[in-house]
């Protein structure tokens, strides 16, 4: 199985902040990256596929890119919101079994 | 508009089988290149990819369960159907369907919680 590891496992910042998680996969995933934010109580939304491609209707406040090994990425977050506080993944859909990271939590500083 | 709703028991007993249903709209899954997944997701804990169904009757499953998982599609009433044989109190959690995009899931539906407990 391919392991997603993401660092920090959690971050505080205040509204305004750049934010930047990152994302390392054991193997060569190519460009099958997705990133999702997770509020409390809520479903996962798919914010960035395919390691930079936003999703309809997501801010582009949020951006993704990779270091072009096919294995680091990283989820850029500008001028943070109240709305943006809560869980972030990354998950690879290079090889199955499909896996996530274990998530980075983003609170209020 | 796609949307995807999953229904299922709130309480199961442990060595008992849990059917989970995907009741979803928006797509047909039928044929090649759409597919449904189903993720859980343990208290506090993070997203596990359990398995996905294709249109053309494809399935994949997470190693780990694969024993325990059987997922089936009925074209006609729009569903998905993922069953969980002999569950553990560690099975407890919120178990999600969501559209399988080119690369990704999205839309998910808003999630079912399930206890496994005697």
């Amino acid at each position: 199985d391919i392991q997603m590891t993401q660092s920090p496992f959690s971050l505080s910042a205040s509204v305004g902040d750049r934010v930047t998680i990152t994302c390392r996969a054991s193997d060569d995933i190519s460009s099958y990256l997705s990133w999702y934010h997770q509020r409390p109580g809520k479903a996962p939304r798919l914010l960035i596929y395919a390691v930079s491609n936003l999703e309809d209707g997501v801010s582009p406040r949020f951006s993704g890119s990779g270091s072009g090994s096919g294995t680091d990425f990283t989820l850029t977050i500008t001028d943070l919101q109240p709305e943006d506080f809560g869980m972030y993944y990354c998950q690879q859909s290079y090889s199955f079994p499909w896996t996530f990271g274990q998530g980075t939590r983003v609170d209020v500083k | 508009q796609i949307t995807l709703k999953e229904s299922g028991p709130t309480l199961v007993k442990p060595t008992q089988t849990l059917t989970l249903t995907c009741t979803f709209s928006g797509f047909s899954l039928t044929g090649t290149g759409v597919a449904v997944g189903w993720i859980r997701q343990p208290p506090g804990k993070a997203l596990e990819w359990l398995a996905l169904i294709e249109g053309d009757g494809n399935k994949q499953y997470s190693p780990s369960l694969s024993d325990r998982l059987t997922i089936t599609k009925d074209t006609s009433k729009n569903q998905v159907v993922l069953e969980i044989s002999d569950v553990d109190p560690v099975d407890t959690g919120t178990y999600y369907c969501a559209h399988r995009l080119i690369m990704g899931f999205g839309p998910w539906g808003q999630g079912t919680l399930v206890f496994v407990s005697s």
